[in-house]
């Protein structure tokens, strides 16, 4: 069975500072993997995805993600935070033998200082 | 872009009632789901959907059920509202054959209170 792991329930960081959240799953073949933002009172919404090739994913909102098989990761970063950025994010696996159904981490929230 | 809606953002019901939540998709996608949402637990698989009339049990199923009759919609029913059902329900699509699209699309939510 496929699962995920956000190790950090919640983090706080100074705006311009540099941010990345940590994501772990279990899975035993190559994942899809994605990383969703929820604003308050919202739907999730779709930062970016690893499906193959390169390691290194580039999203939207100047995020990026790089997958590590190693590790079994999938670490969430960005270089430089907004106070837009505050808002809760989830890492999910998905099965490619199952396409379309994922399994969602616990989710951060992220606060982000004036 | 892909729409996700949701018939209601905010519901409330008494204990007892029948509950309808709707959802509507308008990209074609094949798979649809119904989580909800509690803080501290994530979300949570209800019921998903991979073809009209088709639909398989996700992790916490037990007082809800499901109807899919036509592809764009994706239905879920609380057939006995209870207090633990209060929660955020999300609604979400994903999928078109052959186009190595798998991530999903959420709607807004809706929030059921209970009472």
């Amino acid at each position: 069975a496929q699962s995920v792991t956000q190790p950090d329930i919640h983090i706080t960081v100074s705006e311009g500072a540099s941010l990345e959240l940590r994501c772990n799953y279990s899975y035993g073949a190559t994942p899809y993997l994605f990383w969703y933002v929820q604003s308050p009172g919202q739907g999730l919404q779709l930062l970016l995805k690893y499906f193959s090739g390169d390691t290194l994913v580039q999203g939207i909102k100047g995020f990026e993600a790089e997958f590590k098989r190693s590790q079994s990761s999938f670490n969430l970063r960005k270089p430089s935070v907004h106070w837009s950025d505050a808002a809760e994010y989830f890492c999910a696996v998905g099965a490619r033998t199952n396409a379309g159904k994922s399994t969602f981490g616990d989710g951060t929230t992220l606060t982000v200082k004036p | 872009d892909v729409k996700v809606t949701q018939s209601s953002r905010y519901l409330v019901k008494r204990t007892g009632e029948k509950v309808f939540l709707e959802c509507v998709q308008d990209m074609d996608h094949e798979n649809m789901f119904w989580y909800r949402q509690d803080p501290g637990l994530g979300l949570r698989l209800i019921y998903f959907s991979y073809d009209v009339k088709m639909k398989e049990k996700g992790d916490i199923p037990e007082g809800y059920s499901v109807s899919r009759e036509k592809k764009e919609r994706f239905s879920l029913i609380l057939e006995s509202a209870s207090t633990n059902q209060t929660s955020m329900y999300l609604c979400a699509s994903s999928f078109i054959p052959g186009a190595g699209s798998y991530e999903q699309y959420f709607g807004p939510g809706t929030r059921l209170t209970v009472t």
